[in-house]
């Protein structure tokens, strides 16, 4: 069965570091990548999205992913966090044949901390 | 509407009982998802409507689990005969047709079985 790993549960980290949250996913079959961030008693959003052209995407609030093919990853990272984006992170992968379904990872909880 | 809506938002039944979740999507998304989160387990795949198409039962737990969607429009997720297992966030989301398009979710049902 196809999966989504995302093999860190938490990640605590200090405001202004930097940060990666690790997503790797089963398939070599073509995909779409997603990350959906959820905040506190809110809803999931979507962060940003690869489709395909360019492997680095960008969301509008500083984070980035980008996509390897060879590795089957699709990592998170923001070079400076902030207070705010204390959050839980998912990534989710749309596996050709799968429909528009989307496999999700479990989740990795970013914490900012002062 | 601007957004997915799903009713109710806390949603506390006794064991044995029968529950009905309601999502109303966005107005021109043909896709609709029903997803389950759990604390630590991640998003779990439950069921998908796309269009006039039969939908995809595979996520479903057990035949107490169903869902309808009416006039391609509004969907029901029932849960017979409850159990304790069945606590969760219930999360709905649509979506374009698309493979690429993403979800747009709602800020889900939570579902406590007493």
């Amino acid at each position: 069965a196809q999966s989504v790993t995302q093999l860190d549960s938490q990640v605590p980290v200090f405001e202004e570091a930097p940060v990666e949250l690790r997503c790797n996913y089963s398939s070599s079959v073509s995909v779409y990548l997603f990350w959906y961030v959820q905040y506190p008693n809110q809803g999931l959003q979507l962060l940003l999205k690869y489709l395909s052209g360019s492997t680095l995407v960008e969301s509008i609030n500083g984070f980035e992913a980008e996509f390897n093919k060879s590795q089957t990853s699709f990592h998170l990272r923001k070079p400076s966090v902030h207070i705010s984006d204390t959050a839980e992170y998912f990534c989710a992968v749309s596996f050709t044949g799968g429909g528009n379904k989307l496999t999700f990872g479990t989740g990795t909880q970013l914490k900012v901390e002062l | 509407g601007a957004g997915v809506s799903q009713s109710p938002s806390n949603k506390v039944t006794e064991k044995g009982k029968d529950v009905e979740l309601r999502c109303d999507p966005i107005s021109g998304h043909t896709a609709l998802y029903w997803y389950r989160q759990s604390l630590g387990q991640g998003l779990e795949f439950l069921i998908y409507f796309q269009g006039n198409s039969a939908p995809d039962k595979s996520g479903l737990p057990s035949d107490r689990f169903s869902a309808e969607r009416t006039g391609g429009s509004v969907s029901t997720l029932t849960i017979q005969r409850t159990q304790q297992e069945d606590s969760a966030v219930y999360l709905c989301a649509s979506s374009l047709a698309s493979q690429a398009a993403g979800y747009t979710f709602g800020s889900g049902t939570r579902l406590t079985v007493v």
